[in-house]
């Protein structure tokens, strides 16, 4: 079943803004990965955030994690077209299960 | 990170038909996963695939729909059986790294007339 809920739904945002999608979960977890996945292709993975860690960057990118209140966030700074994609929360339970969010479709306009 | 292709990348079949997929992975891998996802939707398991032992399905997927085969560490492939036009989804195999990241092959789309 999914129980990532993200927010919001759909973001639309001017080139050079940043972006901030959201990500809450409802049972324990691992780690809580991002992906990114353009116009109905495969997912790529963006970053992976063990649930001891609070906070992640990669380039452009910046995962907060608050495993208190089972909520994440992603941060994209400096947006740009290619940006323009669906990006989706996931959390490993247990062991093997890797659970989707509903995602984001974020929109950049030039 | 793992390289992981599928074929076909896209078909058009006609209901009551079946379409077997395949997922081939550039190294050894001990989990693979094969996702569906339907039009609009989120990413939804139907199984886990483990080399040497019988596939584990998700509530709501059933071997006799959805068999799969894992006959090495670098391969395996999904059958889509006996398909109705509910069956059109993009159908996505996955592989997890030694470090638990996730990764993700380009998906086949498969459309059910």
């Amino acid at each position: 079943s999914q129980q990532g809920e993200e927010d919001p739904q759909a973001l639309s945002i001017q080139e050079g803004e940043n972006a901030t999608m959201n990500c809450s979960y409802k049972t324990s977890i691992n780690n809580l990965q991002w992906y990114r996945q353009n116009s109905g292709r495969g997912l790529v993975h963006l970053i992976l955030i063990r649930s001891n860690e609070r906070e992640k960057h990669s380039g452009r990118l910046r995962v907060t994690l608050d495993t208190s209140k089972k909520s994440s966030s992603l941060l994209i700074t400096a947006s740009r077209a290619a940006d323009t994609a669906s990006y989706f929360c996931a959390t490993l339970q247990g062991a093997q299960k890797l659970v989707f969010g509903q995602g984001t479709r974020l929109t950049i306009n030039p | 990170s793992a390289v992981i292709s599928q074929k076909p990348s896209r078909d058009i079949c006609q209901r009551g038909t079946s379409l077997t997929i395949q997922c081939q992975v550039d190294s050894q891998v001990t989990m693979m996963f094969w996702y569906r996802q339907q039009p609009g939707q989120s990413l939804t398991l139907i199984a886990t695939a483990n080399q040497g032992s019988e596939a584990t399905y998700e509530s709501g997927f059933v071997i006799d729909k959805f068999p799969i085969s894992r006959p090495n560490l670098t391969f395996s492939t999904l059958t889509v059986s006996n398909m109705s036009p509910e069956d059109s989804s993009i159908y996505l195999c996955s592989v997890r790294s030694g470090g638990h990241e996730q990764y993700f092959g380009p998906g086949t789309r498969l459309t059910v007339t």
